[in-house]
């Protein structure tokens, strides 16, 4: 069964830092792995999808990077801002399902 | 883009009496719908899979005869939480993806819903 790890569990960051999160998982045959964010009382917001077949993506200030092999990937934000405080979850996509991480809780001060 | 909607966002009964979520999918057709739920501090818990016309397939451990999923229609999944007791109070969320996508397209999510059993 896939199993999805997200560390740090929780980060504090002064505002303007690059940061990166973390995320692993178990099995390596999946079909694609994507980042979410999530506000307190929200649903999920699709931040950046990675195929298989990619090493990374982009959006804006996020870069999502992907080691199929070593069943890793990255979250890297730059010039971080009191705006991205939040829940990032990763969940990637095999047997049919999406498997989720625990998720990394995100504050920048300002 | 896409856009999952998902009603009420709280809700709060009491012991005993049942509760239902509605889950919509506003600009495509959504063969397939997913029921979350999530623990404080937790991550989501894929309950079940809901296909349109069909019976949906539960997860292990996932009463069906207490959290009912009916999908009657291409862009609406309704689940309903049967006789809710207090353990129940969770956070549920669906999930919708645009069938006519491949499997690399973007799994969208409703709001959410904040149960709480009195």
């Amino acid at each position: 069964k896939q199993e999805v790890t997200q560390i740090p569990a929780a980060l504090s960051v002064p505002e303007g830092e690059n940061l990166v999160l973390n995320c692993s998982f178990t099995d390596s045959a999946i079909y694609n792995l994507q980042w979410f964010r999530q506000d307190p009382g929200k649903g999920l917001t699709s931040l950046l999808l990675i195929q298989s077949s990619q090493r990374e993506q982009t959006s804006g200030r996020l870069n999502a990077s992907l080691d199929k092999s070593s069943g890793r990937s990255t979250l890297y934000i730059a010039a971080s801002q009191p705006g991205d405080s939040a829940t990032y979850l990763c969940a990637v996509y095999n047997f049919n399902k999406f498997y989720f991480g625990s998720g990394t809780k995100l504050n920048v001060k300002p | 883009g896409a856009v999952v909607s998902q009603h009420p966002s709280r809700v709060i009964c009491k012991s005993g009496t049942s509760v239902k979520i509605e889950c919509r999918s506003l600009d495509f057709q959504a063969t397939t719908m997913f029921w979350y739920r999530q623990f404080p501090k937790q991550s989501l818990m894929l309950m079940a899979t809901s296909n349109e016309g069909s019976k949906a397939t539960y997860e292990q451990g996932v009463e069906k005869d207490k959290f009912l999923i009916n999908h009657a229609s291409l862009t609406l999944s309704t689940l309903t939480v049967t006789s809710a007791h207090p353990e129940d109070s969770s956070f549920y969320i669906c999930s919708a993806r645009d069938p006519w996508s491949s499997y690399n397209s973007p799994l969208h999510f409703g709001n959410g819903t904040r149960l709480t059993v009195t």
